[in-house]
């Protein structure tokens, strides 16, 4: 089955406390991306990667880290998190950066992340 | 930055009716989609626009690209429990230097009274 598994699901942390949340996809998808939800503001993007070991800032990036050293894997890193990183995080991949399509962006099922 | 204005930003309608959402721009987008996310779940594609004045359908849904290029509009017929959740619009600027930017609408909550 195609999908897009995020872990963990839900965490609870303190400030300061160094954590990642991991992404895989199945598909051999060569674009990836995180978004973070918040209410009222919809899905904004934190970071995307176009393929393994290229990786660009999206529109807020600030506090966050990535990587992708496989096409599979695209972990999400805060080295010191913060309040007003809580917040729901989505990533996605596609085959390619083409929006829609037969590259439909495939969203995981979220992480929902609070730092106290 | 780019912004897209989605309305409404939720909606309260009785099983059966049919629904109306759009988004509207300030600028071109060569794209639109619209998304649905149900609860405790990722944003699933629902429909891709690709030409001004396109109409697409997909089962009770039918979504069009504004002829202006600047909007969309997303229609779904008859309700039902399931069609619950929230509808995210999203598109692909013309402006900007990268064919991958989507740009997201803030959602379109949709509540359905039994």
């Amino acid at each position: 089955e195609a999908q897009v598994t995020q872990n963990p699901r839900y965490l609870i942390t303190v400030t300061g406390k160094k954590l990642t949340v991991t992404c895989s996809q199945n598909m051999n998808h060569e674009y990836m991306s995180w978004y973070r939800q918040d209410p009222g503001l919809g899905l904004r993007q934190i970071y995307y990667s176009m393929n393994v070991e290229v990786t660009d800032k999206g529109d807020v990036p600030e506090g966050y880290k990535v990587s992708r050293k496989e096409k599979r894997n695209f972990p999400l890193i805060l080295e010191s998190p913060s309040p007003n990183q809580t917040s729901l995080y989505f990533c996605a991949s596609s085959l390619s950066p083409l929006a829609g399509g037969s590259d439909t962006q495939y969203f995981g099922p979220g992480t929902r992340l609070t730092v106290l | 930055g780019q912004q897209l204005n989605q309305s409404p930003q939720s909606m309260f309608i009785q099983e059966g009716e049919d629904v109306s959402m759009n988004c509207t721009s300030s600028s071109i987008f060569n794209t639109w989609l619209w998304y649905k996310q149900d609860p405790g779940e990722g944003p699933v594609l629902l429909i891709a626009l690709y030409k001004a004045g396109e109409l697409t359908s997909n089962g009770r849904l039918t979504a069009q690209f504004g002829i202006t290029r600047k909007d969309s509009f997303l229609n779904i017929s008859a309700s039902i429990p399931s069609d619950v959740g929230i509808y995210f619009c999203a598109g692909q600027p013309s402006s900007l230097n990268r064919d991958d930017k989507i740009i997201f609408g803030k959602g379109t909550r949709l509540h359905i009274l039994p």
